[in-house]
């Protein structure tokens, strides 16, 4: 139990156009869903957090405009890179937790999307 | 400042060996403190946390932590180590009124046969 998808798995795109990563919950109803940033050989980097029906809790110096994050329902949160560059390439990770609580309500991390901007 | 520090960035074992890899943190509340595996194309995988209580922790996979708080430390230990063990292993570090989880930058085991 408690496997987290993302779609795609891996994508390539030209400088300007959009791109949307899904983030599915398949066995559980997902409370909150996170979204994380990780360059090579650095650390996962918190982005945002999202509550379903909510808006999004975007860590400071992420670009809310440029990373936009729906939450619509309780499988399922999306990522929206707006507009993207190549310093937007990167590895982003989701993870979902069940309920509110950090220290009982475990998150569980999806396998990543890696984002090519040319 | 919070932050988590993994100081070995690659470590690599034979098969049947002991393991330790080192996780030192800073944080400035009561910390919880988690590790998790990465496998090449899987999410990560908790392998254990600790949030109170016994400072030795037990996980999966037979892997073990102890917090030490006078080190700041959490070190991952696992006293034999199988092939199925070569993967990245990440260390992080929460607080209860946070949902904001702080990665180290990993540690890539690789096992020796």
């Amino acid at each position: 139990g408690a496997v987290v998808s993302q779609h795609p798995s891996r994508v390539i795109c030209k400088s300007g156009t959009s791109v949307k990563i899904e983030c599915r919950s398949l066995d559980f109803q997902a409370t909150t869903m996170f979204w994380y940033r990780q360059f090579p050989k650095q650390s996962l980097m918190l982005m945002a957090t999202s509550n379903e029906g909510s808006k999004a809790t975007y860590e400071q110096g992420v670009e809310k405009d440029k990373f936009l994050i729906n939450h619509a329902s309780l499988t399922l949160s999306t990522l929206t890179v707006t507009s993207a560059h190549p310093e937007d390439s990167s590895f982003y990770i989701c993870s979902a937790r069940r309920g509110g609580r950090p220290d009982t309500d475990t998150q569980y991390f999806g396998p990543g999307t890696r984002l090519t901007v040319l | 400042a919070q932050s988590v520090t993994q100081p070995d960035i690659h470590i690599t074992v034979s098969e049947g060996a002991s393991l330790e890899l080192r996780c030192n943190y800073s944080y400035g509340a009561t910390p919880y403190l988690f590790w998790y595996v990465q496998s090449p194309g899987q999410g990560l995988q908790l392998l254990l946390k600790y949030f109170s209580g016994d400072t030795l922790v037990q996980g999966i996979k037979g892997f073990e932590a102890e917090f030490k708080r006078s080190q700041s430390s959490f070190n991952l230990r696992k006293p034999s180590v199988h092939w199925s063990d070569a993967a990245e292993y990440f260390c992080a570090v929460g607080g209860l009124y946070t949902d904001k989880l702080i990665f180290g930058t990993g540690t890539r085991l690789q096992v020796f046969p």
